[in-house]
């Protein structure tokens, strides 16, 4: 079975700071995985997803991530924040059809 | 709609009540998935279906929950008997293939409230 961790739980950043938040999975197999983002009383959206090929991987509103097979990682990057980008963000991964979410990290961006 | 549809949006049940969720996926997608998001965590698989068929149903926590498809778009996911740590909000996704890595679209959830 897999399953994700994401490192930080709460992630307060500046406006137009740069931003990272970590993503860890374990699985003994290889996997697809996805960053998805939450808005207040919203379903989730897709930000990006890493199936296969380069490792860097590019999504919208300027976010990118990098998958790290070494080190079982898939890192959320975005170099520039806005005040709009506070959500809740979501690490999962997927063997098949099922998506494994880790926690959340809530990322509050500040004036 | 463009996007996938779930009502109601909020449900206020008393302990014991039954419980009906209703999810409209997007236009000829094959496959649908059901969700349970509790407070403050990410959300954890319940179920699935390919058409009209329901591949894994692994997640369903007891037998008081079942979902079906019957004809292959709009899905139900009834909670019989519902008691308070049925509290959740209750998300719906689709997909339009069937093969691993295929992203899915979300609906905004029902959040379910049993007092």
């Amino acid at each position: 079975a897999q399953s994700v961790t994401q490192l930080d739980s709460q992630v307060p950043v500046f406006e137009e700071a740069p931003v990272e938040l970590r993503c860890n999975y374990s699985s003994s197999v290889s996997v697809y995985l996805f960053w998805y983002v939450q808005y207040p009383n919203q379903g989730l959206q897709l930000l990006l997803k890493y199936l296969s090929g380069s490792t860097l991987v590019k999504g919208i509103n300027g976010f990118e991530a990098e998958f790290n097979k070494s080190q079982t990682s898939f890192h959320l990057r975005k170099p520039s924040v806005h005040i709009s980008d506070t959500a809740e963000y979501f690490c999962a991964v997927s063997l098949d059809y099922k998506l494994s979410f880790g926690a959340g990290t809530t990322v509050t961006v500040r004036a | 709609g463009a996007g996938v549809s779930q009502s109601p949006r909020y449900k206020v049940a008393k302990r014991g009540q039954d419980v009906a969720l209703r999810c409209d996926p997007i236009s000829g997608h094959v496959s649908l998935f059901w969700y349970q998001q509790a407070l403050g965590q990410g959300p954890e698989f319940l179920t699935y279906f390919q058409n009209e068929a329901q591949l894994d149903k692994s997640g369903l926590p007891s037998d008081r929950f079942f979902a079906e498809r019957p004809e292959g778009s709009v899905s139900t996911l009834k909670i019989q008997r519902t008691q308070q740590e049925d509290s959740a909000v209750y998300l719906c996704a689709s997909s339009q293939l069937v093969e691993g890595g295929e992203p899915q679209h979300f609906g905004d959830g029902t959040r379910l409230s049993i007092l």
